[in-house]
């Protein structure tokens, strides 16, 4: 039951904004966010739980709709440093997590 | 604050060799201990996790094994390395309770099989 995400990659401009989609086919307790640069370990960004939170990290930002059983990860004027590999995981029923597909994200100047 | 460490950094081996990758946590006391392999390109998969000394949980069918002897020590071993477990091998930890805690990853060990 590995989450969707969509889509599977993004070719962003700085300056310019992204949107990132996590689905799952089972109900969700939560959703973490990570983000993982080429050759490096996954970095936390943020985790949501259930009841349809907005959090922000920087001007990265993420929403929960639980009844839809997805997550969104939004990314606002977008950074050289935004680049790289994001990864949704999802939890249910506070058991483990389970990593997403995963969406490359490349900014360019 | 808390840190974890892994190593090798990276490793070449010859199939049919045997494994130890270490992995140990400090500045937590009773972390949930993971260990995920990451094909080239692809996602996380989730092969052991553990939420004490001696409970280990296997997720994936394979050749590999894990160990926790100590509270804050992770080991994965295998006997016998086949081809197919090249890729970058990755230990995480979390406080207990994995919905709502971050996990935090040591730097990986990229693993080769010659």
């Amino acid at each position: 039951q590995q989450p969707v995400q969509s889509p599977q990659a993004v070719i962003l401009r700085e300056g310019e904004d992204a949107v990132i989609n996590c689905s799952s086919s089972k109900a969700l307790y939560s959703v973490h966010w990570y983000r993982q640069k080429h050759g490096e370990a996954p970095v936390f960004l943020m985790i949501l739980l259930k009841g349809g939170e907005q959090k922000g990290h920087e001007k990265i930002s993420a929403s929960f709709n639980e009844k839809k059983q997805q997550s969104s990860l939004y990314l606002t004027a977008s950074q050289l440093s935004y680049s790289g590999t994001y990864f949704c995981g999802t939890v249910h029923n506070t058991d483990k997590l389970i990593f997403g597909t995963g969406t490359r994200l490349q900014v360019f100047p | 604050s808390q840190t974890i460490h892994q190593w090798p950094a990276t490793l070449v081996q010859p199939v049919g060799s045997p494994l130890s990758l270490e992995c140990t946590v400090e500045g937590t006391s009773n972390p949930n201990l993971y260990w995920y392999r990451q094909a080239a390109g692809r996602g996380l998969q989730l092969l052991f996790y553990s939420v004490g000394i001696g409970q280990i949980s296997s997720e994936v069918p394979q050749n590999l094994s894990a160990s926790r002897p100590q509270d804050r020590q992770f080991i994965l071993s295998s006997k016998k390395l086949l081809l197919s477990d090249s890729g970058f091998y990755l230990c995480a930890w979390s406080r207990q309770m994995v919905a709502d805690q971050p996990q935090h990853f040591g730097d990986g060990t990229r693993l080769s099989i010659l």
